[in-house]
């Protein structure tokens, strides 16, 4: 089946730092989605994207579907954005396949 | 808040039982998944209902069941239950095959 990567495992940023999270996964496929999943377990859609590029406030992402990878860009970061961050493939199966995640800790 | 909705939040409980689970999808999205979060096993899928109609199944235990109504609500049913079925089973729900919309999730946990 597919496989979904991502990297870094952990991040630790202080605040106002900017980072980028990725995402590598093995086929094609027909949905992409980015995932907060703050500390009290509520997984939170940042983003729907396939492909290109799309922003909302401080995150952007963009999905290169030909080269089979997505980036999360968090800029500006606060304590708030702290959490782990998901990216999940659907490879046209009816099924979301979530990556391990990207556990980020931000300090005042 | 997605507009999915999830009870219990906690549920506690012991070897051997039985639970259900309920799933209300956001109102006028026809499909309704199951995940299930574990510490060993990370976010996986369970089953997908769309519109009454199962539509694909992941590696879901026998000992679980799941089922959609006619008011599109779902329940997820775990038997005999086990230390190891201890976890964060979340339901989503789309329009159709694109953004998956997430319940704040149930808590189980089997003593």
């Amino acid at each position: 089946g597919i496989q979904v990567e991502q990297s870094p495992p952990d991040l630790i940023l202080q605040e106002g730092a900017n980072s980028t999270l990725r995402c590598n996964f093995s086929d094609s496929v027909n949905n992409l989605q980015w995932f907060h999943q703050n500390p009290w377990g509520q997984l939170i859609n940042l983003f729907y994207i396939p492909s290109g590029t799309k922003q909302n406030g401080r995150l952007s992402a963009t999905t290169v579907a030909t080269e089979r990878y997505s980036l999360l860009y968090i800029s500006s970061s606060q304590t708030t954005d702290s959490g782990v961050y998901f990216c999940a493939v659907d490879p046209n199966t009816d099924k979301l396949i979530f990556g391990t995640g990207t556990r980020l800790q931000v300090f005042p | 808040d997605s507009g999915v909705t999830q009870t219990p939040k906690h549920l506690i409980t012991a070897t051997g039982q039985r639970v259900t689970l309920r799933c209300s999808p956001r109102s006028g999205d026809l499909s309704v998944y199951w995940y299930q979060q574990s510490l060993d096993q990370g976010l996986q899928f369970l089953i997908h209902y769309y519109n009454g109609e199962e539509r694909a199944k992941g590696n879901i235990l026998e000992r679980f069941s799941a089922q959609q109504f006619p008011d599109l609500h779902s329940e997820l049913n775990l038997s005999s239950l086990e230390l190891g079925d201890s976890a964060l089973y979340f339901c989503a729900s789309s329009v159709g095959g694109d953004t998956q919309y997430f319940g704040p999730g149930t808590r189980l946990t089997v003593l």
